[in-house]
């Protein structure tokens, strides 16, 4: 059955400091997606990014770059540099090819707090 | 932006009672989601359309039914509230024909059931 773990419920960082959320999955299809949404106090889901799984090249943008290791079924996100505004809950999330609908399996979240 | 709204935002609601959300798109996609998310649960998929008055059900969906009678409008119904779906619900596109496109969502409702 599918799954998305993010074992780290809480992190707490000072600015400046770098972070890194991890996210591990569970699928029997080959084919398959991953994705990491932000949702910031305000609320809403912001998409950052989507990753299929023939690629494991590894992604940078900005202050953010991502991990995907198929070895380890892992697709860690790394916040180089942190800052106030990158507080908010992170979530890790899979969509498999195969399934009816291609609904998105979340995990629960890691709620990300960064201090001045 | 996804061109998505969601009606009302916040909703307060009494046991029993039925309650309706309100999806709209403006992009004419052809997949629909309702999520609800709770503390501790992520999101979790309620239900979902394929298109005009095509519709599935997810991991959640008891006590809830849906409609989309238009392509630009999934509703979700509470036939008969409970304090169990006391949560925020959001609404997601999948944008692309692709069936693994991004999922974008919408600002969400947050319905509480006294």
């Amino acid at each position: 059955a599918q799954k998305v773990t993010q074992a780290q419920t809480e992190i707490s960082v000072v600015e400046k400091e770098d972070v890194t959320l991890d996210c591990v999955y569970e699928t029997r299809d080959t084919t398959y997606y991953l994705f990491w949404y932000k949702q910031p106090p305000s609320g809403e889901l912001v998409f950052l990014i989507r990753r299929n799984s023939f690629d494991e090249q590894n992604e940078i943008s900005g202050r953010y770059s991502w991990n995907f290791q198929k070895s380890t079924s892992s697709f860690n996100f790394t916040i180089t540099a942190s800052q106030v505004v990158d507080s908010a809950v992170y979530f890790c999330a899979l969509s498999e090819a195969n399934q009816a609908g291609t609904a998105l399996i979340f995990g629960k979240g890691t709620t990300l707090s960064v201090s001045s | 932006d996804a061109g998505i709204t969601q009606s009302p935002r916040h909703k307060v609601t009494e046991t029993g009672t039925p309650v309706t959300l309100r999806c709209h798109q403006t992009e004419n996609h052809r997949y629909m989601y309702w999520y609800r998310q709770d503390p501790g649960h992520g999101l979790r998929l309620i239900h979902y359309s394929y298109g005009v008055k095509d519709t599935d059900k997810g991991e959640v969906s008891d006590g809830y039914s849906v409609s989309r009678s238009k392509t630009e409008d999934f509703l979700l119904t509470l036939e008969s509230a409970t304090s169990s779906q006391t949560s925020v619900y959001f609404c997601a596109i999948r944008r692309g024909a692709s069936s693994t496109d991004t999922q974008y969502f919408g600002p969400g409702t947050r319905l509480t059931v006294l």
